[in-house]
């Protein structure tokens, strides 16, 4: 069983396109992720939330919208697509309540945008 | 926030020969430390981690230092083998509420025949 999904696997879509991505974790983590990595390999967090709740909002141009709809799912809405957008997004989870020390993150296997 | 900075960006290693991969962090409330180990177009993978109440860790060929007062941490791969090659990335968070996982640049590892 998959622990973090993220669909779709590839999007290549042009410029000025409103796309979503999708991300899901079955592990009963209260704390889901957003990371863009570059062309550069940079592993950039975008936004965290905690049992919903968004808790990190990073420097991210507001065409970006994470939605969560409940703790296991936090998609990711991009509107009017840049090419600047083009990265791989990688959805990330980990468990924080009741933790005394941090755990580690689980990724999804990433979501490769191309924007043309 | 917390700033992450890890050298070398690229290693190139012998097989057999060891590598390792040094990490600094700012944010003296950081107090986790974990590795992950990205192969190429795949996620990135937990290899090991460490906590701020332990100063080294050790697992088979991995081992993991960490110096909380000079605010460092390093990965050491002895025995390398072709199958160790990948992207390599530190990272530093602290347990506060809604944590930020902080990563480092990443260290591009090849081991050569």
């Amino acid at each position: 069983d998959t622990a973090v999904s993220q669909t779709p696997k590839y999007l290549v879509t042009q410029m000025g396109n409103d796309k979503s991505i999708k991300c899901e974790q079955n592990l009963g983590h209260d704390t889901m992720y957003w990371y863009k990595q570059d062309s550069k390999k940079f592993l950039k967090i975008m936004f965290s939330y905690n049992n919903k709740e968004l808790i990190i909002n990073e420097t991210v141009p507001n065409r970006f919208s994470p939605k969560s709809p409940d703790k296991a799912h936090l998609n990711l809405h991009i509107n009017s697509l840049e090419l600047g957008d083009s990265a791989v997004y990688f959805c990330a989870s980990s468990h924080q309540t009741g933790k005394v020390f941090s755990t580690e993150a689980f990724f999804g296997q990433g979501t490769r945008l191309t924007v043309v | 926030g917390e700033n992450v900075e890890q050298h070398p960006s690229t290693l190139s290693v012998q097989e057999g020969d060891s590598a390792v991969i040094k990490c600094t962090y700012s944010d003296s409330a950081s107090n986790y430390f974990p590795w992950y180990k990205q192969e190429l177009g795949k996620r990135p993978q937990l290899i090991i981690d460490i906590r701020s109440n332990v100063g080294e860790k050790k697992d088979q060929r991995i081992a993991v230092t960490l110096n909380k007062t000079a605010k460092h941490f390093s990965l050491h791969i002895t025995e390398t083998q072709p199958e160790d090659s990948a992207v390599y990335f530190c990272a530093a968070s602290e347990d506060n509420y809604g944590q930020n996982f902080v990563f480092g640049p990443g260290t591009r590892l090849s081991v050569l025949p």
